[in-house]
């Protein structure tokens, strides 16, 4: 089945740093791109998203682009803040009728 | 305010012992579903519902139930919670249709000992 991969954490920043998170997805066709963030003890939030290739999805000071002929949207940011610390999810909607496909999120720690 | 709701939000109970994990929103929305969240999981989804009286099964259904009678509500059902089935588990909604974000609900974190 279709699946989304995205980079192992923890990843440990100072602030100020720049962040990258890659994200590549497995769906054929043209399935919707999406960049969660989930806050401690809190529920996921839209972060940003793109729903055709080449979209740029931006919000926050994050990026990310949809690029169809490496199926990946990798998630920068260009200085992270201590506010920043959370996990991010990306996700496709490439599963059945639409569903959400998750990648296992990446838990970033941003040190002042 | 649009937002999806759960109750509760910390539960803690005994393996056996029915419960029920209730899922409101107020965005009108047709689509609704049900995921966990484990450590080095990520996010798995249970159910979804794509309408009234339309419910699915997801990756990981079993042990678990749930319906939709009204737009909504989608409650997540436990007819004989397990250990296995200690998580945090988060309800979403979103319109109808694959570009839609969804919207999540902050989460019910359940203890079956």
């Amino acid at each position: 089945g279709n699946s989304v991969t995205q980079m192992e954490g923890p990843v440990t920043l100072s602030e100020e740093a720049f962040l990258t998170i890659n994200c590549t997805y497995t769906a054929t066709g043209y399935p919707s791109l999406f960049w969660y963030v989930q806050y401690p003890g809190e529920g996921l939030q839209l972060l940003l998203k793109a729903t055709k290739a080449d979209d740029k999805g931006s919000n926050k000071g994050f990026e990310a682009t949809y690029r169809k002929e490496t199926t990946s949207f990798h998630l920068e940011k260009g200085s992270v803040q201590v506010s920043d610390s959370a996990v991010y999810f990306c996700a496709d909607s490439g599963g059945s009728q639409g569903n959400l496909i998750f990648g296992k999120g990446t838990k970033l720690s941003v040190k002042p | 305010e649009a937002q999806v709701t759960q109750n509760p939000r910390y539960l803690i109970t005994v393996t056996g012992k029915k419960l029920t994990v209730t899922c409101s929103q107020n965005m009108n929305h047709e689509y609704m579903s049900w995921y966990r969240q484990d450590p080095g999981l990520g996010l798995r989804q249970i159910y979804y519902s794509m309408n009234v009286e339309v419910t699915d099964k997801g990756d990981v259904p079993e042990g678990y139930k749930v319906s939709r009678k009204e737009k909504r509500n989608f409650p997540l059902i436990l007819e004989s919670p397990s250990p296995n089935q200690t998580s945090l588990y988060f309800c979403a909604s979103r319109l109808r249709g694959q570009t839609y974000e969804q919207y999540f609900g902050p989460g019910t974190r359940l203890t079956v000992t």
